[in-house]
């Protein structure tokens, strides 16, 4: 079963903006630290930003600190990723997680490119 | 951060063989929270492993994890065709979550 959903990747230009949704089937979302993990293409996986259960605690990588806000709607089970002033290196699949270990979603691809 | 190194990048084994991977932690990984997971081409990772030794739902017998602080391993008693592919190690005992690099399996 998936449990997650992503939605909202696409082809940006360079310093453009998009905003990726994660739909969550999970019964107890609400309290659950979720994250966004990014893998550029032929790459590893790497953490990208986690948010509290109650959206309090927010957390990014340094590389897209200041640009990218990670958010939640807990009454519909759903996780954003607002992504602004996008670089290239920003191109990947962009993955919702729960901390617990699961199977993933299928992601939804980010390309920066002019 | 804790940083996960796994070795070795790539490894070339025949059907039938055992794979055997690696994976260390910079620091002690809390409470053993190391999960494996398996990536197909296109396709997004598959958990094989969680908390360092336990099989997901659905995963065959011949995958197994073992370990525990700072080194552990999956490994993969009777390799068939379908496991020559990426597999990666992350934990998920202290934030930020971590990954390591992948061990590609292909076929000897």
């Amino acid at each position: 079963d998936v449990q997650m959903v992503e939605s909202g990747g696409g082809l940006v230009q360079p310093g453009g903006s998009l905003r990726l949704s994660c739909a969550v089937s999970l019964v107890d979302f609400p309290n659950r630290y979720m994250h966004w993990v990014r893998q550029l293409p032929g790459e590893g996986l790497v953490w990208v930003s986690r948010i509290s259960p109650d959206g309090s605690t927010r957390d990014y990588a340094d590389s897209v600190k200041g640009r990218f806000t990670i958010s939640r709607d807990n009454a519909k089970n759903t996780l954003f990723l607002q992504m602004n002033s996008l670089r290239a290196e920003d191109t990947a699949v962009y993955y919702c997680v729960p901390t617990t270990p699961m199977d993933w979603g299928q992601g939804t691809l980010v390309t920066v490119s002019s | 951060e804790i940083v996960l190194t796994q070795s070795p990048g790539t490894l070339s084994l025949s059907p039938g063989e055992r794979g055997i991977f690696s994976c260390r932690a910079s620091q002690t990984v809390n409470n053993n929270y190391l999960a494996w997971y398996q990536q197909k081409p296109g396709q997004a990772p598959r958990l094989v492993i969680y908390d360092a030794s336990s099989r997901a739902a659905g995963i065959p017998e011949r995958f197994s994890g073992s370990g525990s602080g700072t080194d552990f391993t999956l490994t993969i008693s009777r390799l068939e065709p379908e496991d020559f592919v990426v597999y990666y190690c992350q934990q998920y005992g202290s934030s930020p979550l971590t990954f390591g690099g992948g061990t590609k399996v292909e076929i000897k």
